[in-house]
């Protein structure tokens, strides 16, 4: 079965530093992945997808992510952290089990930007 | 405006209360889906319906029902809830047959006692 893989529950940066969020899936098959964010008191939503086109994906506020197949990785980035994008952030990735297919979540990582 | 609804977004309860959650949407989606969502734990999929009068159990169904009598509405119901079925609930919805893009309901956060 597919796993993920968020490396750090609670990432914490400053207002304008690199925000780099870590997500590592068990496929040797490159499945999809996505990015999902969800704001405080929010439900989720799609930030980004990686569907077998280009490996560098840009998603919505500024957010872009690399597909690594090499590395088994889905890394989450972008420049300059601004305050409204505190948020939790869900790496998925697309399984086929059982003759269906599958989202697998990972537990995500809680980004806190500090003034 | 497309969206997913649910109702009620708090609710308090007590053990062997039947209860039921209703999320409905208006984008004429075909599947649908219900997660929990638990600190440390992630989402994880209850149940999925990928059209009418088709249903599936996801990876945490017991003690769960679900139905798909019409295409927008997809309401979870708890026969006899139990304290360990306090978590925070999301329903969401996809356009297609795959659970990919989804678009999530704002969340109902349940209390059992």
């Amino acid at each position: 079965a597919q796993s993920v893989t968020q490396l750090g529950s609670h990432v914490s940066v400053s207002e304008g530093a690199l925000v780099l969020l870590r997500c590592n899936y068990s496929s040797s098959v490159p499945p999809y992945l996505f990015w999902y964010v969800q704001y405080p008191n929010q439900g989720l939503q799609l930030l980004l997808k990686y569907t077998s086109a280009a490996t560098l994906v840009k998603g919505i506020n500024g957010f872009e992510a690399e597909f690594k197949k090499s590395e088994t990785s889905f890394h989450l980035t972008k420049p300059s952290a601004h305050m409204s994008d505190a948020a939790e952030y869900f790496c998925a990735v697309s399984e086929t089990r059982g003759g269906s297919e599958k989202l697998v979540f990972g537990k995500g990582t809680k980004l806190t930007v500090n003034p | 405006e497309a969206q997913v609804t649910q109702n009620p977004r708090y609710l308090i309860t007590v053990t062997g209360k039947k209860l039921t959650v209703t999320c409905s949407q208006n984008m004429n989606h075909e599947y649908m889906s219900w997660y929990r969502q638990d600190p440390g734990l992630g989402l994880r999929q209850i149940y999925y319906s990928m059209n009418v009068e088709v249903t599936d159990k996801g990876d945490v169904p017991e003690g769960y029902k679900v139905s798909r009598k019409e295409k927008r509405n997809f309401p979870l119901i708890l026969e006899s809830p139990s304290p360990n079925q306090t978590s925070l609930y999301f329903c969401a919805s996809t356009p297609t047959g795959y659970p990919y893009e989804q678009y999530f309901g704002p969340g109902t956060r349940l209390t059992v006692t």
